[in-house]
Order: structure tokens, then sequence, then C-alpha cells
């Protein structure tokens, strides 16, 4: 079983932040914290991934709780192409995916 | 090529039958997944393999699903005897390790359907 937990789903609107929640308590040290998401019919793309600090690209910001228990996928201003299933794993995961968080974003 | 090519894109064929799919990874990536994806349904794992070390195979459902592949080539997926729930999206990923420094990347899948 993946080692993380995600909401199954969450709702924003259009223009508005977007915080995507993920509990990872029995991170090891070792662990990086890979976010990836699927787009409708397609095969899931990498988003970003980070260890300890917080990470920023041009796709999301990465916020890691200090404990590493936890850490949040922000996107700063969703757009409907923005809507999709967004999933938080472990490099222990060893690939293995969960359910996911899927976003719907309203117009 | 620039990113995962996966074939054939789509693929229908009848119960009993044998199928393969084929996988065309990233030049260079020694990592390579398979996953199968029922519709609505997650990511579901299927097999690993690495470099040339003994593939995971820990994710295949039955007997009747194998996959090889050569070096850091090229890999493909074999369902023997295909059965109305093997249908679904094949997708591969492929990447470089250690997993934790990059992301995988994903190619566009094989929809299969059985009839």
């Amino acid at each position: 079983d993946a080692k993380t937990t995600q909401p199954n789903s969450m709702e924003s609107n259009e223009e508005e932040p977007v915080h995507l929640p993920c509990n990872h308590s029995t991170i090891s040290g070792t662990d990086y914290i890979h976010w990836y998401r699927q787009l409708p019919s397609q095969g899931p793309e990498y988003v970003i991934h980070g260890l300890t600090s917080n990470v920023n690209n041009r796709m999301a910001s990465l916020a890691i709780a200090e404990d590493r228990k936890s850490s949040t996928l922000i996107l700063h201003r969703a757009t409907l192409r923005d809507a999709a299933v967004y999933y938080c794993i472990l490099s222990s995961d060893d690939m293995r995916f969960g359910a996911g968080t899927r976003l719907t974003v309203k117009p | 090529g620039a990113g995962v090519s996966q074939s054939p894109s789509n693929k229908v064929t009848e119960k009993g039958k044998d199928v393969e799919l084929r996988c065309d990874p990233i030049s260079g990536h020694t990592a390579l997944y398979w996953y199968r994806q029922r519709l609505g349904q997650g990511l579901e794992f299927l097999i690993y393999f690495q470099g040339n070390s003994a593939p995971d195979k820990s994710g295949l459902p039955s007997d009747r699903f194998s996959a090889e592949r050569t070096g850091e080539s090229v890999s493909t997926l074999t369902i023997q005897r295909t059965q109305q729930e093997d249908s679904a999206v094949y997708l591969c990923a492929s990447g470089l390790p250690p997993r934790g420094l990059r992301g995988y990347t994903f190619g566009s899948g094989t929809r299969l359907t059985v009839v």
C-alpha cells in the first residue's frame, strides 16, 4: 500500500490558489516527496519533488512541513486545465501510486 | 525520441487472443515501469525493470501476463488468452534512478479493449 494519504477530491474556483494536502507520517529520512498529476485521457506527468526545503517550479510550489510528515502542493492560480488527479508519492513507494486527489476547477 | 512512446495507441482484440504491447523508453533511462489503469480507477503497478537487474514482477496479476526488456531498450508486455477483465489502459514510464532525484516520464498508454 502507498505510504501517503490524500483527500479523494477537492474543488477550486478558477484563478484562485489551490492547496492540495498529503500526509506521509511514516516518511524516512531519505525519502523524497514527489507529485504527479494525470489529466483526463493522458498518462501521469511529473509536477515537482522535494526533500526538506520548499520548492518552486513553473508548474507549482511544494511546501514541506518541518517534521516532513506532511506536504502541500500549491497551484497559485488554478486554471481549467489544472483539473486532474494529483498524486503524492514517496521515493520509497517504488512508484506505487495511491488513489490521489481529483481536483475539479470551476469557472 | 523526446518522450516515452507506446504502441499501439489502441488495440481491440477478441477474448482468448494474445496481445503484445510495446514501450520505447527515453534513451538512457535505465528504469522502466508498466501499469494498468482500468476505467475510472487508479494506477495498478505491474512490473519494474532496472538496468540488468532481475525485474520486480510482484504486480503481475496472473501468469497470463509477462514482460520483457533487453538492457535499457524497448520493453514488451504480453497478455496471453486475453479476458474481458484485461480491458484497460496500459501505461509505461521510464526514468533515471536514484528515484529521489529524477521525475519519471509516462507514455500516453495503450488502450486495450477485449471483446
